[in-house]
């Protein structure tokens, strides 16, 4: 199966900094996701990243705030922009994994303070 | 669109004790289901899916069977382990989704010996 490489795996930040997560994939997939998992909470879907298109995102995320890049098929980041302490969460990517379901990064814990 | 209910949590058993962590979904057409288990301070593992009805995915002991007519994929394992101790998501995809997950809120298992 895909092993996806995800960094930083936490980080302290500034309220109003910006911090850029980054996923590497070692095989070409198609379709990756980001996520949010809040302390405690279920994984909401922030947007949907496919190689050459821009991304999807899902009602309550804005492109200003979490713009993602994918300029290839094994490679994609997340920022996490001006940022607030109610941004404080585990930030995951996550492919398609052909026969093996879906597969996860090990995550972002991101406190800002 | 689609939405999926698990029952809520935590649930306490003693070790060797059966369990069911019951799941429901809404979806259109025929979604792809999963379970997914995220133990203490680790990511998200997938436990065991299903891609059509009457398929009966199994892992580590734990099964789960689509059931189309009922819209369930409830979770079972005959006799836990203190090491089962975790959270676990029930999931759900398909075309309407753009092929993200979507996540149960999720239930705590707590095994106690």
């Amino acid at each position: 199966s895909a092993v996806i490489s995800q960094k930083p795996s936490r980080d302290i930040c500034q309220r109003g900094t910006s911090l850029t997560i980054q996923c590497q994939v070692d095989s070409q997939v198609t379709m990756m996701f980001w996520y949010r998992q809040q302390p405690g909470q279920s994984l909401t879907l922030i947007a949907t990243a496919n190689q050459g298109s821009e991304a999807t995102y899902e009602s309550g995320f804005v492109i200003d705030k979490f713009p993602i890049s994918r300029p290839n098929l094994t490679f994609s980041t997340l920022t996490v922009s001006n940022m607030s302490p109610e941004d404080s969460s585990i930030y995951l990517c996550s492919v398609v994994d052909r026969g093996h379901g879906y597969t996860f990064g090990s995550g972002t814990r991101l406190t800002v303070v | 669109g689609n939405s999926v209910t698990q029952m809520e949590g935590p649930v306490t058993l003693s070790e060797e004790a059966f369990l069911t962590i019951n799941c429901t979904y809404t979806a259109t057409g025929y979604p792809s289901l999963f379970w997914y288990v995220q133990y203490p301070g680790e990511g998200l593992q997938l436990l065991l899916k299903a891609t059509k009805a009457d398929d009966k995915g199994s892992n580590k002991g734990f099964e789960a069977t689509y059931r189309k007519e009922t819209t369930s994929f409830h979770l079972e394992k005959g006799s836990v382990q203190v090491s089962d101790s975790a959270v676990y998501f029930c999931a759900l995809s398909n075309s309407n989704s753009g092929y993200a997950l979507n996540f149960g809120k999720g239930t705590s298992l707590l095994v106690t010996p």
